[in-house]
């Protein structure tokens, strides 16, 4: 069956250094990869898209690559700050006329100041 | 910046009872899609809705549920029977197209009693 998997446990890291969380999936074969970010109490809010042809992307201080070899995407926020806590979802959407969206359970990020 | 809306915040209601949820859309957005998401646990696709009709829905979307668009503006999922395993965040989101970025409402807290 799909599955998409991310850390589970919580992701504790010191202000200023690199976050990297990973997204893994099996049987799946996704259009695309996006990372949305989820605040307690509040709607997904999206940050990044990735196309099955695409290796990397960025914007400001996060980066996404995607390896559809490894069935891997990971999301990088660089100079993280107090502001970045949150529960981040990976989300994929299947190739086909399909609009379902399917998300990872998320990782709770953590910056220490 | 247009946003999605969704009312009321919080719905607290008896088992057996039937509830309607509010979404507003971003108004030039063709594709709604209802989620929820059970406490602790994943966002949950539910159903997608485009040219007055239901396009997609899960397994969970079963015949107590049902959307409508009663008029240009608003968008509805309606819950004739609630049970206590409906207690959820439920979210509605838009797209502009088939496979577009999907843009999430601040979510409705149902809770049933």
């Amino acid at each position: 069956s799909q599955k998409i998997e991310q850390n589970s446990e919580a992701l504790n890291i010191q202000e200023g250094k690199t976050a990297t969380l990973t997204c893994n999936y099996t049987n799946y074969s996704p259009a695309y990869l996006q990372w949305y970010r989820q605040d307690p109490g509040r709607g997904p809010v999206f940050l990044l898209l990735i196309r099955e042809n695409e290796k990397e992307k960025r914007k400001e201080r996060l980066k996404v690559t995607f390896d559809t070899t490894l069935k891997q995407s990971l999301f990088h926020i660089t100079a993280s700050q107090p502001a970045d806590s949150a529960t981040y979802l990976c989300a994929l959407v299947p190739s086909g006329g399909y609009q379902k969206v399917t998300f990872g359970t998320g990782t709770k990020l953590q910056v220490i100041p | 910046e247009p946003e999605v809306t969704q009312t009321p915040s919080h719905q607290v209601t008896q088992m057996g009872q039937e509830v309607i949820l509010r979404c507003v859309p971003i108004s030039n957005h063709l594709y709604f899609y209802w989620y929820r998401q059970i406490l602790g646990q994943k966002v949950e696709f539910l159903v997608s809705f485009y040219n007055n009709e239901i396009s997609e829905k899960s397994e969970i979307f079963d015949d107590q549920f049902s959307v409508e668009r009663p008029d240009g503006s608003n968008f509805t999922l309606k819950i004739r029977s609630t049970k206590l395993e409906d207690s959820a965040m439920y979210f509605c989101a838009s797209s502009e197209s088939l496979r577009d970025t999907q843009y999430f409402g601040p979510g409705t807290r149902l809770t049933v009693l």
